[in-house]
Formats: C-alpha cells, sequence, structure tokens
C-alpha cells in the first residue's frame, strides 16, 4: 500500500462547480498535512496546511480526519485558474529528530466554461 | 524579494558527466532539500539539510551528492553514478525542523542526460 494515495483523476469539472478531493495515508503517526498546488511543468506551490480542526481560506477548505486517515480539500466555485494538480502531503517524525513529507501524485483538476 | 532560486532551469547533460544544480535561498531557512519527480510519481527526497555542514540522505540519495557550506546554498551534484538522472529537479526550504513547517520550492532544474 502506498503511503499516501490519490485519485489521480482527472476530474473535469464546470465553472463554479463545487469539487471534493480525497487523500489516504497510511502511517497513523503522521503528524502534519499540507495541499499543494503544482501547476503544467512547475513547482508545487503550497496552498494550506490541514489542521485538526479543519481550516478555511477563501474558497477552499481542508479537513482531516485522523481516525480514518484521510485529509480532503473542498474548492467551491471553482474557476478556470483552479486547474492545476492537487498534491496531499504527509509529514511525519523520523528517528534523529527530523521530519520526512511524503507526497501524494496529485490529483488533476480541469475547471472548463 | 525573499525566495528559492534555482539555476539553470534546463541542463542538458553527456552519459558519464557530472553536473551541479545550484539553489540559493533568501528566506533565513535552516532547512533545505532535495527531491526529483519523475511522470506519474510523487517526488522523492534526494537529500536534506536542517544546519549547515550537516545533510542526511533521503530515500534516493544513490548516484547524488550535496553540500551545505552556507545556510543560503544547498548545491546538488548529479553524478555520473546516477542511473537514471533525466528528470525534474526541485529545492525546497522550511524555517526549521518543525514538524508543522511547511516547505517552499524553487522553480526546478529540469536535467535530461542526452
Amino acid at each position: 500500500r502506498k503511503e499516501v494515495e490519490q485519485d489521480p483523476g482527472p476530474f473535469n469539472v464546470p465553472e463554479g462547480a463545487t469539487v471534493a478531493f480525497n487523500c489516504t495515508y497510511s502511517n497513523s503517526a503522521s503528524q502534519s498535512f499540507f495541499w499543494y498546488r503544482q501547476d503544467c511543468r512547475k513547482e508545487p506551490k503550497l496552498l494550506m496546511s490541514v489542521y485538526s480542526s479543519g481550516n478555511e481560506d477563501g474558497r477552499f477548505t481542508a479537513q482531516l480526519n485522523r481516525a480514518s486517515q484521510y485529509i480532503s480539500l473542498l474548492i467551491r466555485d471553482s474557476k478556470l485558474s483552479d486547474s492545476a494538480t492537487y498534491l496531499c502531503v504527509v509529514n511525519i517524525r523520523v528517528t534523529g529528530g527530523g521530519n520526512k513529507l511524503t507526497f501524494g501524485t496529485g490529483t488533476q483538476l480541469k475547471v472548463e466554461l | 524579494d525573499g525566495g528559492i532560486t534555482q539555476s539553470p532551469k534546463y541542463l542538458f547533460r553527456k552519459e558519464g558527466q557530472n553536473v551541479t544544480l545550484s539553489c540559493e535561498q533568501n528566506l533565513n531557512h535552516d532547512a533545505m532539500y532535495w527531491y526529483r519527480q519523475d511522470p506519474g510519481q510523487g517526488l522523492r527526497l534526494i537529500y536534506y539539510s536542517q544546519i549547515v555542514n550537516d545533510f542526511q540522505k533521503g530515500d534516493i540519495a544513490e548516484g547524488y551528492s550535496v553540500s551545505r557550506e552556507k545556510k543560503e546554498s544547498f548545491p546538488l551534484t548529479v553524478t555520473s553514478a546516477q542511473k537514471n538522472p533525466t528528470a525534474f529537479y526541485l529545492c525546497a526550504s522550511s524555517m526549521d525542523r518543525a514538524i508543522e513547517s511547511a516547505q517552499y520550492f524553487g522553480p526546478g532544474t529540469r536535467l535530461t542526460v542526452l
């Protein structure tokens, strides 16, 4: 089983739609979680951290479910500019005091007119 | 403007040559990282450094080397021992070692071995 799993998509949605992505992780010791956005042939950019209580940033809402080991991203009123690949990222503490990010392979979103 | 820069943007190399990819940050971040990204795969960690003059191997360090002589700089050398070096290389930094610290990425270097 992969450490971080995402549906690769693509999710093709009309402009204005609400779309939700889930991501599951296998390591119950995972301690922090992030969503990144990556445009084609560009670097990943931090979209938002995911907190236990859930958090919202404008049209974007992230949720964490530790019991079921998944995180979600909800995008409301989607825009053409939201078209990108969304990466789920999980951070765990490793021996020696450092931490390790594990990246999912991403979910591709295409917003259409 | 604060940020992370990588150079060159595109690099072509002949087999058997070593090449060094540059990564510089002026964010005053303690930790820096190197990843590679291949089509259809998640980012994979090559090396990371949490303080100056110290670095650790990531998941796929074979065929790569790094140095961290300055806080701002973390160059990656792709040696001829790396069997499949063609990839998109991404450098990242984070404020510190805290588990909550997000990582911020540079624009990447696309390496192609001819």
